[in-house]
């Protein structure tokens, strides 16, 4: 298995652009989850969805940002209009579920500055 | 509020010593408690701990949680400098919570040779 797999690996922009960053889970994994990592605030949960259905977002931290899960095997999250703060490394991971949940598996993460 | 609080921050010590690492936890409907090891890329899964005062080992690192005290401690005996890594504590919460992790802000070790 690949494991997560996210996209870009790492994005430059300029404030105000719009950013889209991509995930695709481990295939038969019910839940994904998108967090933000930086060194003041360490790891932050942002949202995460069960089934393809956002079940808890209130860790996006304002109206700038959004995500979606069209299908089992892909997310986006998306900033829009960015901003320098919100220059950090965004992790997807994902996990098989309540049932038989063992840990969460990461990707790689997309480093994204924004200038 | 979750709350995961992890000590110390950061921590050197040279090959050979041993470490102990702390967390503590405030978890709406604590089901588990997570520990992963993040080098320069994404955290890696180490253990889960669900049951009190049972200790999980793996090689030179064993763990073990504390459910009434509200901790856990991750323990990395004769330490190497492939053991140089952020090690992160998170808390899951049961299933009327989802199944969100709510993570400590780490402890960096660097092991020196």
């Amino acid at each position: 298995d690949a494991g997560v797999i996210q996209s870009p690996r790492h994005e430059v922009t300029e404030m105000g652009q719009e950013v889209t960053l991509r995930c695709k889970p481990i295939s038969g994994h019910d839940y994904l989850f998108w967090y933000r990592q930086t060194m003041m605030r360490g790891l932050e949960l942002l949202i995460y969805f069960n089934n393809n259905v956002p079940i808890d977002d209130s860790g996006m931290p304002e109206d700038r940002f959004s995500a979606k899960m069209p299908n089992a095997s892909f997310s986006t999250l998306k900033i829009q209009p960015s901003e320098p703060r919100d220059s950090a490394v965004y992790f997807c991971a994902s996990s098989p579920g309540l049932a038989g949940a063992q840990t969460q598996y990461f990707g790689p993460g997309t480093r994204l500055l924004v200038l | 509020e979750d709350k995961v609080v992890q000590s110390p921050l950061s921590l050197v010590v040279h090959e050979g010593d041993t470490v102990t690492l702390n967390c503590s936890y405030e978890v709406t409907n604590f089901r588990s408690l997570l520990w992963y090891k993040q080098e320069k890329k994404a955290p890696t899964f180490l253990f889960m701990l669900t049951s009190s005062g049972i200790e999980k080992k793996s090689g030179r690192l064993s763990s073990i949680l504390d459910k009434k005290e509200l901790f856990s401690i991750l323990n990395i005996t004769a330490t190497q400098t492939g053991d140089s890594a952020v090690y992160l504590c998170a808390g899951r919460g049961g299933k009327s919570s989802g199944d969100k992790l709510t993570f400590g802000t780490g402890t960096r070790l660097a092991v020196r040779p």
